[in-house]
């Protein structure tokens, strides 16, 4: 069965520099979350799309932006790099005819120097 | 407040015995769903199982089944004939429903390192 894909799954950036991370959900999910595990961390809600449209906000910095395209992947933007941002990144999907179970991706592990 | 407490930083189970992780959760919303999410050390999440607030059997997958018990809030893993491979970090997590959660956003516990002996 065809899973989550993201990419790139691995990112090194340099402090102030600008990552973007994208996700393509399972076809016909319409719904995309994305979580930040930080190390040793359990992950935490980002930011959510429900058929293309923002549908809830986390704790996602002001310097992070995301967005859903018309094919339904996602772009999670980040710009101003701090150290603190490296941790995994996960999308998942998850549809509403499956009692919204959240299929994740394998995770985008981000690093910053 | 935490919504969600795993209150087992760490656990041990010798191979084919069968153990439980606990979970206990905090919510007013009538409407939630339960999960359990296992990460191995390569970092992935994967999918276990799903019990939903008004289920009235508690959820199997194959080896995995959900006490649930919903006085006492709690929504304990339980792994029978436990493998090596079963070694893991494991995370509950509580989707709550549509009254206090728009966007369906899953609040996870701290998780619990099992580690499977041979």
């Amino acid at each position: 069965a065809a899973g989550v894909i993201q990419s790139p799954r691995h990112l090194i950036k340099e402090k102030r520099e600008t990552a973007t991370l994208k996700c393509y959900p399972i076809p016909r999910h319409d719904t995309v979350y994305w979580y930040q595990q930080g190390p040793g961390q359990d992950p935490q809600f980002l930011i959510s799309f429900y058929e293309k449209m923002q549908s809830d906000k986390g704790s996602i910095p002001d310097r992070f932006s995301a967005q859903q395209f018309s094919d339904y992947h996602s772009e999670l933007n980040m710009s101003s790099l701090e150290l603190g941002d490296s941790a995994l990144y996960f999308c998942a999907s998850s549809s509403r005819l499956n009692q919204e179970t959240q299929y994740f991706g394998p995770g985008t592990r981000l690093l910053v120097l | 407040a935490q919504k969600i407490t795993q209150t087992q930083p760490g656990m041990f189970v010798q191979e084919k015995e069968a153990v439980t992780l606990d979970c206990t959760y905090d919510t007013s919303d009538p409407s939630y769903g339960l999960f359990w999410y296992k990460q191995p050390s390569s970092g992935e999440m994967i999918f276990l199982i799903y019990q939903g607030s008004y289920d009235q059997q508690n959820a199997t997958e194959g080896r995995y089944s959900l006490n649930f018990q919903k006085a006492r809030k709690s929504a304990n893993l339980v792994i029978s004939a436990s493998q090596l491979g079963d070694s893991a970090m494991y995370f509950c997590a509580m989707r709550e429903g549509v009254i206090y959660n728009q966007g369906g956003k899953l609040i996870f516990g701290q998780g619990t390192e099992l580690s499977v002996k041979p």
